[in-house]
């Protein structure tokens, strides 16, 4: 009953640098998103896939990227990041849309550092 | 566009006492409402869920909340606290018409012993 898996769990970057969060799932799920946590700042949308071949921005896209690679697998990427980026990331998965009453399932977090 | 507000970003109890967190949203007509709870250093967990079924919700760990229309507020209660129970707490929210839920910017709750 692994859930939603996030690797790495920490990662710490140099300004410029670019690098891959990686997230699977194993619930079946159709829908997954990448959310960032800032204190004071709650849980912010970067991109979500609402089903396996499509990809949507969110609240706070630039600076990402994601790709579904399948239905289980939806990774973000930073082309060059930024000292703004430092951040916790959340993955999530849910069966479907949240309007219709299916909560999500999230990840433990990768804990991102920029300097 | 939907909104939820947490009306605080800190609740302080002692253990064995009432929990109250408090949970608005703008008005939709058929809303569905979530609460997750946050430990340290973890990620996200569904405490509870309203989806236009019985009014009153219960979920994990002895949580419960009242979806009431007319205030539109989704409240989440606890009988007794439980020193466990320390951590941050976030009302999620959905119209009808929306596919993303919107977050709260969550709710603090500290318990002494």
């Amino acid at each position: 009953n692994a859930g939603v898996t996030q690797t790495p769990k920490f990662q710490v970057l140099k300004t410029g640098q670019s690098m891959t969060l990686q997230c699977a799932q194993d619930m079946n799920h159709n829908s997954m998103y990448w959310y960032r946590q800032d204190p004071g700042m709650g849980l912010r949308l970067i991109y979500y896939s609402a089903s396996e071949g499509t990809t949507d921005k969110g609240e706070v896209p630039n600076g990402y990227n994601v790709s579904r690679l399948n239905k289980r697998e939806f990774s973000l990427r930073l082309e060059s990041a930024a000292p703004s980026q430092t951040s916790v990331y959340f993955c999530a998965s849910s069966e479907a849309v949240a309007a219709l009453g299916y909560g999500y399932t999230f990840g433990s977090g990768t804990r991102l550092t920029v300097v | 566009a939907q909104s939820v507000t947490q009306l605080d970003s800190h609740v302080s109890v002692s253990e064995g006492t009432p929990v109250l967190l408090r949970c608005n949203y703008s008005s939709s007509y058929s809303p569905s409402l979530f609460w997750y709870v946050q430990h340290p250093n973890k990620g996200l967990q569904l405490l509870l869920k309203y989806t236009s079924a019985a009014t009153l919700v219960k979920g994990i760990n002895g949580f419960e909340a009242e979806f009431k229309k007319s205030e539109t507020s989704f409240h989440l209660t606890k009988p007794s606290a439980h020193m466990s129970d320390a951590a941050e707490y976030f009302c999620a929210y959905a119209s009808g018409g929306s596919y993303i839920p919107t977050f709260g910017r969550g709710t603090s709750l500290i318990v002494h012993p």
